[in-house]
């Protein structure tokens, strides 16, 4: 049973415009919500995570919206770049939950200059 | 520098020949685990380590090993390679903040193989 749906898969937008990724989870003990960020020839790496007690996170041109009714959260980026385009992961956790980890399948973000 | 290292980054096999894909990290996490990386896939976690001889399946353990006998090391061995495991490795390390709380995961550079 897939415990992280991530959507979409690939994603095209234009220089200067919103990309947004989203991520569902099933889990409801998931207390930490992260965003990795993956560029071709390169291990993934955070971007930006929150925790529950907050609803959104802003960091530069990148924002976090977490919906805990909707067991989901987003990625925004405001202003896409070039620059952005790379692979993007969630991998949604809990604090004293299974050690195991479950990543999104990944949505590929191309920014057009 | 605070970093995982993996190796080696590409390594071209044949079917049945044993590897060990080394990583190590420099930062005393406690956690680490091992995933690979397919097309339509994503990351798939194959084995994780809470701590030095604390081992534990993810959701792909089949045709791999691991161990961990020290805390900066945590190698991926497979014994009998098939076609089916040529793929994208990513070893990854975390704190675990109390002992309980995963932190972020921090990854090495990845190490391509390609079993023929």
């Amino acid at each position: 049973q897939q415990q992280v749906k991530q959507s979409p898969q690939s994603l095209i937008v234009q220089k200067g415009g919103i990309s947004i990724i989203n991520c569902a989870y099933e889990n409801t003990a998931f207390d930490y919500f992260p965003w990795y960020q993956q560029f071709p020839g390169k291990g993934p790496a955070l971007l930006i995570a929150i925790r529950p007690d907050v609803s959104e996170k802003k960091e530069g041109r990148f924002t976090i919206s977490f919906n805990k009714s909707a067991k989901q959260f987003s990625l925004h980026i405001m202003d896409s770049q070039p620059g952005d385009s790379a692979t993007y992961f969630c991998a949604p956790g809990s604090q004293g939950g299974s050690e195991k980890l479950v990543f999104g399948k990944g949505t590929k973000l191309t920014v057009n200059p | 520098e605070a970093q995982v290292t993996q190796n080696p980054r590409y390594l071209i096999t044949v079917t049945g020949k044993k590897l060990t894909v080394t990583c190590s990290q420099n930062m005393n996490h406690e956690y680490m685990s091992w995933y690979r990386q397919d097309p339509g896939l994503g990351l798939r976690q194959i084995y994780y380590s809470m701590n030095v001889e604390v081992t534990d399946k993810g959701d792909v353990p089949e045709g791999y090993k691991v161990s961990r006998k020290e805390k900066r090391n945590f190698p991926l061995i497979l014994e009998s390679p098939s076609p089916n495991q040529t793929s994208l490795y990513f070893c990854a390390s975390s704190l675990l903040a109390g002992g309980l709380y995963q932190e972020t995961q921090y990854f090495g550079p990845g190490t391509r193989l390609l079993v023929l």
